[in-house]
């Protein structure tokens, strides 16, 4: 069963480095790529970034400056890092299974606070 | 970055009727491997959204047979034939063609 969940802090200040992880099961990171997409609240959805199989990554233009995702294979583990976040980064962050989406997490919460 | 524009913003149907979305993009989607990366995906109220529609018109495992999609190019619809209560929420199109991605920016499906 493929799985995807999201974990980090709820709470980060604003100038603040954010960090998420997204542990995945029933399917390996040398097989799949893992895209990133937050939702602000009462927004619509805004792809971040991937992360592909063979590890490349591509990254939303408005966002490259200040963002980065990682793996550790081994763990079937993806990592987000952002920094200098600002209020408006406040949003539910999903990690969601290679370019068709077909498998989502949960989501995290993750709320900047001035 | 491709910019697809979808249409309605909104949408009222009464159960058992037929609606269709409209995804425009500003660049075809037609992949140079000869697939078009055009998904639908549904986000009901609370919820993580869930793929209904891969590559333009392929039904995902488990999604209802009135959901279909259709387009090439730089045109795509999605209908649902015969709405049922379940199916309000949020629909979004995306395309996986060219990096970045992006997505629409939702049809929200109301239920009259």
């Amino acid at each position: 069963q493929v799985q995807l969940k999201e974990s980090g802090p709820v709470l980060v200040q604003a100038s603040e480095t954010l960090s998420l992880t997204c542990t995945v099961s029933g399917f390996s990171l040398t097989n799949y790529g893992v895209i990133w997409v937050r939702q602000p609240p009462g927004k619509g959805l805004e792809w971040m970034g991937i992360i592909w199989r063979n590890g490349n990554t591509d990254y939303n233009s408005a966002l490259k400056s200040r963002l980065s995702i990682n793996r550790d294979t081994s763990k079937s583990q993806v990592f987000l890092k952002m920094n200098s976040l600002q209020t408006d980064d406040t949003a539910i962050y999903y990690c969601t299974r290679d370019y068709v989406m077909d498998a989502w997490g949960q989501g995290a919460s993750v709320t900047v606070s001035s | 970055d491709v910019v697809l524009t979808q249409t309605p913003p909104t949408l009222s149907a009464t159960i058992g009727q037929s609606v269709s979305i409209s995804c425009r993009s500003s660049q075809s989607l037609l992949h140079s491997n000869g697939n078009t990366y055009l998904h639908w995906l549904l986000q009901r109220p609370g919820q993580s959204p869930q793929l209904l529609i891969y590559s333009v018109s392929r039904l995902e495992s488990g999604v209802p047979n009135r959901f279909s999609g259709s387009g090439s190019g730089t045109d795509f619809t999605l209908k649902i034939s015969g709405v049922e209560a379940e199916d309000l929420g949020v629909y979004y199109c995306v395309q996986g063609t060219h990096a970045p991605f992006t997505f629409g920016s939702g049809t929200k499906l109301e239920i009259k």
